[in-house]
């Protein structure tokens, strides 16, 4: 059974901080990862995908990956009170185009 | 911009009715997936397909089918609606099968089943 695991949470950082969100996963065959915001009642949307070994900057954002201990994590610069969401992971293991999806990590920023 | 959207943001139904989720994404993706999300219980995968009349089961298919006859459609059918399967549906695409093409969600639809 291919498994992402992450910490639910909550993840409780203060304004301006940074938040480090991290996610393992089970399959080393996996080549493709992706992390998605969900906001409470909303859908998930990308943030940010990452593939290849080291580090992915986007604006605040900053995914990590490291293939030999196989975890990817996502730092967030600054921290607003507007990143409070659940941070999903998520992991492509091969040419199936399905995603496995961990259980999401509670962030919240308090002014 | 990628565009899925979903038939109803909100859906209450009878035990023992049929009923479909609708889902539509306008980018000419190749995939749909359809995935339920509960507390606790993350996204978990029902059905996807790669191609129209094509689809192939996911994680948790019990109680579930689908239909795709046309490229940018996918419905979810409940062939008769329990109380167990209240939940949040959620509708994505991506644009090949390859390990790098991200998938877009739809809004979702809340489903209550009394």
């Amino acid at each position: 059974q291919k498994e992402v695991e992450q910490n639910s949470g909550p993840l409780s950082v203060p304004e301006g901080a940074i938040a480090s969100l991290n996610c393992t996963y089970s399959d080393r065959g996996s080549q493709s990862f992706f992390w998605y915001r969900q906001y409470s009642g909303k859908s998930p949307e990308l943030i940010m995908s990452i593939y290849s070994n080291g580090d992915k900057e986007d604006g605040r954002f900053t995914a990590q990956l490291n293939k030999a201990s196989q975890y990817v994590s996502l730092l967030i610069r600054d921290s607003q009170p507007s990143d409070s969401a659940t941070y999903l992971c998520a992991v492509n293991t091969g040419n199936t185009g399905k995603l496995i999806f961990g259980q999401g990590t509670t962030l919240q920023v308090k002014p | 911009d990628v565009k899925v959207t979903q038939s109803s943001r909100y859906l209450v139904k009878r035990t023992g009715e049929k009923v479909f989720l609708e889902c539509v994404q306008d980018m000419d993706h190749e995939n749909m997936f359809w995935y339920r999300q509960d507390p606790g219980l993350g996204l978990r995968l029902i059905y996807f397909s790669y191609d129209v009349k094509m689809k192939e089961k996911g994680d948790i298919p019990e109680g579930y089918s689908v239909s795709r006859e046309k490229k940018e459609r996918f419905s979810l059918i409940l062939e008769s609606a329990s109380t167990n399967q209240t939940s949040m549906y959620l509708c994505a695409s991506s644009l090949h099968r390859g390990p790098g093409d991200t998938q877009y969600f739809g809004p979702g639809t809340r489903l209550t089943v009394l």
